[in-house]
């Protein structure tokens, strides 16, 4: 029972590097988000959708790219890395399409930009 | 702008004592509230999912209750256990928005 799978579990890269964080979902929800969690300041949303072909941007959007192509899939991109964008990347699902039903998460990306 | 609020930021108990988590929140034009669990290093699992025209909802020790035109929700945890040590937080949908807001946690320590 995979749920939400999130790859890598782990990266470091450079400033100025890109890089794709990968979310697979094998539930067939139509909406699925990323957030980043940083100390002291919950869970903020950077992207979302609401089925394949659409995306639409959440509250810190700046910096990051998504696509979505298929229902199980929605790759976070990162253009041109920075430091501010050292966090922890989590992907999230759930049914529907207004994002109003129980969210599943996945285990998490932990990213640092040097 | 919505703002959720969770206070305190840490709590520590003995084991069987009874939990009492609250999570606050500004716009009381929401769709549902939901509260997580988080174990260190890992995701956001979903313990409880209110919605607005709800006044609480219960599953096994956990009950919370919503009550909107305060803008107030509170998880309760009934005769804690070592295993209940988690940070807690919780997730406000408005009515008119897919955007979730999350408040910053509280984090849950019970000592056997």
């Amino acid at each position: 029972n995979a749920g939400v799978t999130q790859t890598p579990k782990f990266q470091v890269l450079k400033t100025g590097q890109s890089m794709t964080l990968q979310c697979a979902q094998d539930m067939n929800h139509e909406y699925m988000s990323w957030y980043r969690q940083d100390p002291g300041m919950g869970l903020r949303l950077i992207h979302y959708s609401v089925g394949a072909g659409i995306t639409d941007q959440g509250e810190v959007p700046n910096g990051y790219n998504v696509s979505r192509s298929t229902t199980e899939d929605f790759p976070l991109r990162l253009l041109s890395a920075a430091p501010s964008q050292t966090s922890v990347y989590f992907c999230a699902s759930s049914a529907g399409t207004s994002g109003a039903r129980e969210l599943f998460f996945g285990e998490g990306s932990r990213l640092t930009v040097l | 702008k919505q703002e959720v609020t969770q206070i305190p930021a840490a709590l520590s108990v003995p084991e069987g004592e009874n939990l009492v988590l609250n999570c606050s929140f500004t716009d009381s034009a929401i769709y549902n509230l939901q509260w997580f669990r988080q174990d260190p290093g890992k995701g956001l699992t979903s313990l409880l999912l209110i919605q607005s025209s709800q006044r609480e909802q219960t599953s096994g020790r956990l009950n919370a209750s919503l009550d909107k035109s305060s803008g107030r929700s509170t998880l309760y945890i009934a005769a804690s256990q070592p295993g209940d040590s988690a940070t807690y937080l919780c997730a406000v949908r408005p009515s008119n928005d897919y955007k979730l807001s999350f408040g910053a946690g509280t984090t849950v320590t019970v000592r056997a």
